[in-house]
């Protein structure tokens, strides 16, 4: 079945520690997403890419990276300098010409203590 | 002022009742609008565009406003699995494939 997953679904960190989210997709997309949705907020987006080896900053990426070394996979790290880590983080992909249908994995509840 | 403004409801209507949700938009530009459907800690799924003439996809029937920038869904015969949270959502063409999102308002459907 072809579709997206993340993982883990739950993660717990203590604060200071990076963390790297997960996100594979075999739908063929050339374009992924990551998004952080917060209580009360819609959600914002964190970084985007087009093509392989190469992705742009959304509206918040301050204490994020990313990397696009493949096709099907876009992992997020959420570093230390991030203040508010904890979150729901869910990835997206598209397909490059319909980049407004985009189909999102099942999200990462990310705790940070 | 928000970019995609949604009320949070939520909506409690009995199953059967028509309801519907209004979304107002900032960006004059904006060019392209959805409605997507979130179930309570899932994932968001796209649930219809919006078209500028409206458009009609089963029980939804999706509407646009561009002179007073707001978009509309109306559900009708509504049922126990319509209870979810719908998001607003309004893309600018060329705006880097960056979608905004509303915060949604929860609609809860009962018996």
């Amino acid at each position: 079945d072809g579709g997206i997953t993340q993982s883990p679904k739950y993660l717990f960190r203590k604060e200071g520690q990076n963390v790297t989210l997960s996100c594979e997709q075999n739908l063929n997309h050339d374009a992924m997403y990551w998004y952080r949705q917060d209580p009360g907020q819609g959600l914002r987006l964190i970084y985007y890419s087009q093509i392989v080896n190469d992705f742009q900053k959304g509206d918040i990426a301050e204490g994020y990276s990313v990397s696009r070394e493949k096709k099907e996979s876009f992992p997020l790290t959420v570093t230390s300098a991030q203040k508010n880590p904890t979150a729901f983080y869910l990835c997206a992909s598209s397909l490059r010409d319909r980049p407004y249908e985009q189909y999102f994995g099942p999200g990462t509840r990310l705790t940070v203590t | 002022r928000k970019e995609v403004e949604q009320d949070p409801g939520p909506f409690n209507v009995p199953e059967g009742a028509t309801v519907a949700f209004n979304c107002t938009y900032s960006n004059s530009a904006s060019q392209s609008f959805f409605w997507y459907r979130q179930d309570c800690r899932k994932e968001p799924k796209l649930l219809m565009s919006v078209y500028s003439s409206g458009n009609e996809d089963g029980r939804f029937t999706a509407q646009l406003n561009r002179a007073s920038q707001y978009i509309s869904l109306l559900i009708r015969d509504s049922k126990l699995s319509d209870s979810a949270t719908y998001l607003c959502v309004v893309a600018l063409t060329g705006g880097g494939n960056k979608l905004t999102f509303g915060t949604g308002t929860q609609l809860k459907v009962e018996l």
